[in-house]
């Protein structure tokens, strides 16, 4: 069965570290993949998503993540990070039967 | 876009009341989606539709969960009797199209406590 993994379940950084949180997901086809954004209260947002050719993709807010067929891995990274980053962030992967696979997510706090 | 629109946005009931949420997707898209989010439990999908068809509701977690789309625009998700352990906030999302994981809208969500 499908499955995504986010090996982080809390990250915790100062403000101006960089970010890079894991994301490797089981499956052997072709595959559309996403990151998703939850702030504090609020809704799922799409941050960005990969369907098919640069595997470098860049998102919103200056994030961008890469996707590395070999290693099944959607990692997401930020050079920089801001207080405003703090979230909640989701890897999902796309199945043919048209839903979406969610990792259990990873809580990041950034410190002011 | 109005974008993805759940009502209402917070309910407080009583154990063993009936729930009843509901859902307006974006125009054109043809996959709904329901979600439950949880402190314990993380997202949950529930249940998604195709073209207005259930496709897997697998994960409605017992019979006093129903949901429906009558039509292409409008989905409810009932619950009867309500627990307090039914206490989440509930999402709904949209997408098109739905045959290969496309981007899901999600909703602001409806915040659901049963007391």
């Amino acid at each position: 069965a499908q499955s995504v993994s986010q090996h982080n379940h809390h990250v915790i950084l100062s403000e101006a570290a960089s970010l890079e949180l894991g994301c490797n997901y089981s499956y052997g086809g072709t595959v559309n993949l996403f990151w998703y954004v939850q702030y504090p209260g609020q809704h799922l947002q799409l941050l960005l998503k990969y369907f098919s050719g640069d595997p470098l993709v860049k998102g919103i807010k200056g994030f961008e993540a890469e996707f590395i067929k070999s290693k099944f891995s959607f990692n997401l990274r930020k050079p920089s990070v801001q207080w405003s980053d703090t979230a909640e962030y989701f890897c999902a992967v796309g199945n043919q039967g048209g839903k979406l696979i969610f990792g259990q997510g990873t809580e990041l706090s950034v410190k002011p | 876009d109005a974008g993805v629109i759940q009502s209402p946005r917070h309910e407080v009931t009583e154990m063993g009341q009936e729930v009843t949420l509901r859902c307006k997707p974006i125009s054109g898209h043809n996959s709904l989606f329901w979600y439950r989010q949880t402190m314990m439990r993380g997202l949950e999908l529930l249940i998604y539709f195709n073209n207005n068809v259930p496709i897997d509701d697998s994960g409605m977690p017992e019979d006093r969960f129903s949901a429906k789309m009558p039509n292409a625009s409008f989905s409810t998700l009932k619950i009867q009797p309500s627990e307090p352990r039914d206490s989440a906030v509930y999402f709904c999302a949209s997408s098109y199209p739905g045959t290969s994981g496309g981007t899901q809208y999600f909703g602001p969500g409806t915040r659901l406590l049963v007391l």
